[in-house]
């Protein structure tokens, strides 16, 4: 099947800083991909939608200055959270639409984010 | 967007059939319904995806109800493996397609 790789899978970052989370989708193109964040024992939620070379549409309630998000070519989502804090701790997840077959998603494995 | 319902969380013998229901009676004719899974710590994974006819591949069944208001996931085996939170979702045919998480259900199996 498709294979939607994150990278990092974990990342611990002091306050203040900011980080980068990588989404490449492997052996597909997608103009689609989507930014999830979960917390512990909680579904997924849903942050933005990203389509290649334009601007992202953030989900009510999502800060887009403070989740930048880009989505420079038909394999790569980056989601940069600035300025974090601890609050931002969570679970990220991105997942990618195959152009070709765009039904159903494949996801990544997930970015285990803890701000200290 | 449509919405489901599931219940939260069910138990099942390991080598038994688990029959995982989801409500969505709201959907809309092109609206597709899909099941994916999420084990501790990791991206979800998918199962399955319908339309209207009943579907079957290498990990599940998927029987969607004549109206198309409900349909439910059918593992004919668990296994301690299948113990994960599965989420019904539905999609649209057209326009980005997005996602949206319902609580799922978390199936635990028994050994």
């Amino acid at each position: 099947g498709a294979v939607v790789s994150q990278h990092p899978s974990w990342v611990i970052c002091k306050s203040g800083t900011s980080v980068k989370i990588e989404c490449r989708s492997l052996d597909f193109q997608a103009t689609t991909m989507f930014w999830y964040r979960q917390f512990p024992k909680q579904s997924l939620m849903l942050m933005a939608t990203s389509n290649e070379g334009s601007k992202a549409t953030y989900e009510q309630g999502v800060e887009k200055d403070k989740f930048l998000i880009n989505h420079a070519s038909l394999t790569l989502s980056t989601l940069t959270v600035t300025s974090a804090h601890p609050e931002d701790s969570s679970f990220y997840i991105c997942s990618a639409r195959d152009s070709v077959r765009p039904i159903w998603a494949f996801f990544g494995q997930g970015t285990r984010l803890t701000v200290v | 967007d449509a919405k489901t319902t599931q219940p939260n969380s069910m138990e099942s013998n390991e080598e038994e059939p688990v029959h995982l229901p989801c409500n969505h009676s709201t959907i809309s004719g092109t609206d597709y319904i899909h099941w994916y899974r999420q084990l501790p710590s990791q991206g979800p994974e998918y199962v399955i995806h319908g339309l209207t006819s009943n579907v079957n591949n290498r990990m599940a069944s998927l029987a969607i109800a004549e109206d198309r208001k409900s349909s439910t996931l059918i593992l004919h085996r668990a296994t301690l493996r299948d113990a994960a939170v599965y989420y019904c979702i539905l999609s649209a045919t057209s326009g980005t397609y997005k996602y949206i998480f319902g609580t799922g259900t978390r199936l635990k199996v028994l050994a």
